[in-house]
């Protein structure tokens, strides 16, 4: 399977717990993005790296959540101190990063459930 | 600011009609590109098609075709003669060239479902 893989599926934790996922995009992709996605809407945009460097965060990006790609290859997102509001669906995507108008290649999303 | 609109929440079908899916976008960018992505109940998005903004020469691929306008900011798309696996949720996506290049990053809009029917 060369596709962008997520890991793992589903998380249901606690309020207050830290969670963490995991993304292992395309092999040759330089860019990678992370997306939240709650029901009835559309993607949210929340970082992207280019290789192994943080290039945007939005501002749905709290002080809780903090995402790493330490050798340009998977990159973890991991939120600290739960609530109940960030139960959605986690999505990554990656990219060779090379034409401007170049399609993004998802995975199936992390489902998180906050209790 | 940017923004990307699909008006229609669910569409329903029975199968061999064509079905139009709605899209207006708003940007103060004179370069921009829009996306068509598909998610399938297995929730991986899909690429479908893609449009520049200085290209709006309008195409089909397969039974999938795209209307861009830039006058009334619409990029619509049609599945023609639409079948069951078609059943999905379509989101219309913009990004940005930006001062400093395109960073690839996807405004979507908020998705309209349709279901087409046997």
């Amino acid at each position: 399977d060369t596709g962008v893989s997520q890991d793992p599926r589903h998380k249901i934790t606690k309020r207050g717990q830290n969670v963490t996922f995991r993304c292992d995009p395309i092999s040759e992709h330089n860019r990678l993005y992370w997306y939240r996605q709650t029901l009835g809407q559309g993607p949210e945009f929340l970082t992207y790296f280019q290789n192994e460097a943080q290039l945007e965060k939005s501002r749905l990006l709290s002080d809780r959540f903090s995402a790493e790609r330490p050798k340009g290859s998977f990159s973890t997102l991991e939120i600290q101190r739960t609530e109940q509001g960030d139960s959605a669906m986690y999505l990554c995507a990656s990219s060779l990063g090379r034409r401007e108008d170049e399609k993004l290649f998802f995975g199936s999303g992390t489902q998180l459930s906050v209790l | 600011a940017q923004k990307v609109t699909q008006a229609q929440t669910e569409i329903s079908v029975v199968e061999k009609e064509d079905v139009t899916l709605d899209c207006v976008y708003e940007t103060r960018d004179t370069t921009y590109y829009l996306f068509w992505y598909k998610q399938p109940p297995s929730g991986e998005l899909v690429f479908l098609i893609r449009r520049n903004s200085f290209d709006e020469q309008n195409e089909i691929s397969g039974r999938y075709s795209w209307n861009f306008q830039k006058s009334t900011s619409s990029f619509n798309f049609t599945i023609t003669a639409s079948q069951v696996v078609d059943s999905a949720v379509y989101f219309c996506a913009l990004s940005e060239a930006g001062g400093s290049g395109n960073t690839g990053k996807l405004i979507f809009g908020q998705g309209t479902t349709l279901q087409v029917k046997p």
